[in-house]
């Protein structure tokens, strides 16, 4: 079982639809990270998260360190927004700052 | 101020080849984290450099190994190229100790091995 679980694999909706993309871990950890990563390759951070919850535009990441589990939501998306979404998390017992990733949710926004 | 940056952009190598990939970190970042993603998969930790030493590694074999230099740019170098090393290679920097050890990315290096 991988440390860190993503749901779903794979996600298609309609533009203007209310996005989650789910992720469990099995660690404890010192942060949890959303990427978003483009075809092509490059990776751009979305968020860090310790506790609690961020927004920034129309995305919204929560976490919830006792359950182990963080889910990213998009609001009113567009096709602009499909990309592959990854979770990854620092986990404490390795320490440093060795990221372990879950595998990507792949969403694409039709319009 | 530029980011993380690599080069090549693309490759194309031969089994048993050897390759180096090149990465520089974002201005004022200290650290370089190396990682592999194999196509459909998430990235997986090859290894880290800090003050030019390998400080972690992930669970790959020798042939994989890196260098940093005094200007904290880093090299990851492939021994006996394989096919299942064809993946896309990816770069991080960061601030050894900085707040919450945020992780630039660079765009990486895709890697093909025929």
């Amino acid at each position: 079982k991988n440390e860190v679980e993503q749901s779903p694999q794979n996600l298609t909706a309609q533009e203007g639809e209310f996005i989650t993309i789910n992720c469990s871990y099995s660690v404890g950890i010192s942060a949890l990270h959303w990427l978003q990563q483009h075809p092509g390759g490059g990776i751009v951070s979305l968020f860090m998260l310790s506790s609690g919850k961020k927004k920034h535009g129309r995305l919204i990441a929560t976490i919830n360190i006792q359950e182990k589990h963080s889910s990213l939501h998009i609001t009113a998306s567009h096709p602009r927004d499909s990309a592959v979404y990854i979770c990854a998390v620092r986990p404490l017992i390795q320490g440093a700052q060795k990221l372990v990733f879950g595998q990507g949710t792949r969403l694409t926004i039709n319009p | 101020d530029a980011g993380v940056t690599q080069s090549p952009t693309h490759l194309i190598k031969t089994r048993g080849q050897q390759v180096t990939l090149r990465c520089s970190p974002k201005s004022g970042h200290d650290t370089v984290s190396w990682y592999q993603q194999a196509l459909g998969q998430g990235p997986q930790f090859i290894f880290q450099y800090y003050e030019e030493e390998e400080r972690q590694r992930g669970n790959f074999p020798d042939r994989f190994s890196g260098h940093q230099f005094p200007n904290y740019s880093s090299e990851l170098n492939v021994n006996a190229l394989l096919l299942g090393d064809s993946a896309l290679y990816l770069c991080a920097s960061s601030l050894f100790g900085g707040p919450a050890y945020e992780q630039y990315f660079g765009p990486g290096t895709r890697l093909t091995v025929t």
